[in-house]
């Protein structure tokens, strides 16, 4: 089935911009949603279809997708943004699948 | 307001199974697919399988085929995933969560731990 890799951690400095990836054969081809997960809670969709956003999350969270990598950036980065993110897709075989997950550590 | 209420906690034994439910509110229950994701203790998110409510079409992850059913009850409005022969790897937080008409996961129920342990 299909693979997406994420790197299990990144951190970056208050007002900077974080960028996490998810890479994926061709998953430039493909939609990929990004879920942000806070400690014990449930997910929550931060952008969906590579790069729009649902009502009520803010600019600062941007995506993109091309060739074999999609990523998701937070700019202006804010301690409350420090959570897990996880990429999803949907693959040609029906299945949907999560990356890994990255963990966002705010210094 | 969208709301998807889980059945709560469970202990099982290696060997026996476990339904949990997924009562659904506030939206028109046969309008959106029903997804099943699992998270271990301290692991990332896992796919399990999703229904389409509207008619009853199913979708199994290939790890878990033969081992899951998803079945719902649209006059309860209430979605089901039932997993059998636990071992101590099932172990996990069980979410059922709504699909979206863009095709993402938007609204999630609060989610049902379910211990498997001898």
């Amino acid at each position: 089935s299909y693979v997406l890799t994420q790197p299990p951690s990144v951190s970056v400095a208050p007002g900077q911009t974080a960028r996490i990836t998810c890479r994926g054969n061709n998953i430039g081809s493909r939609s990929v949603h990004w879920y942000q997960q806070k400690a014990g809670q449930a997910p929550v969709v931060v952008v969906y279809d590579d790069r729009d956003r649902p009502s009520g999350i803010p600019e600062r969270f941007s995506g993109s997708n091309s060739g074999n990598t999609a990523t998701l950036s937070i700019s202006r980065v804010e301690a409350g943004d420090e959570a897990d993110y996880y990429c999803q897709e949907w693959d040609n075989s029906g299945d949907h699948v999560f990356g890994g997950g990255t963990k966002l550590t705010v210094l | 307001q969208v709301q998807l209420v889980q059945s709560g906690a469970e202990v099982r034994k290696p060997g026996a199974s476990v339904k949990v439910s997924c009562k659904a509110s506030g939206y028109t229950f046969s309008d959106h697919a029903m997804h099943w994701v699992r998270q271990a203790p301290g692991q990332g998110l896992e796919w399990m399988g999703w229904i389409i409510t509207r008619n009853g079409d199913i979708k199994y992850s290939t790890k878990f085929q033969g081992r899951v059913t998803i079945t719902r009850d649209t006059s309860a409005s209430t979605v089901y995933m039932e997993l059998r022969t636990l071992r101590s790897e099932d172990t996990a937080v069980y979410y059922c969560a709504r699909y979206s008409s863009d095709w993402y996961l938007d609204f999630w129920g609060q989610g049902t731990l379910v211990t498997v342990s001898s």
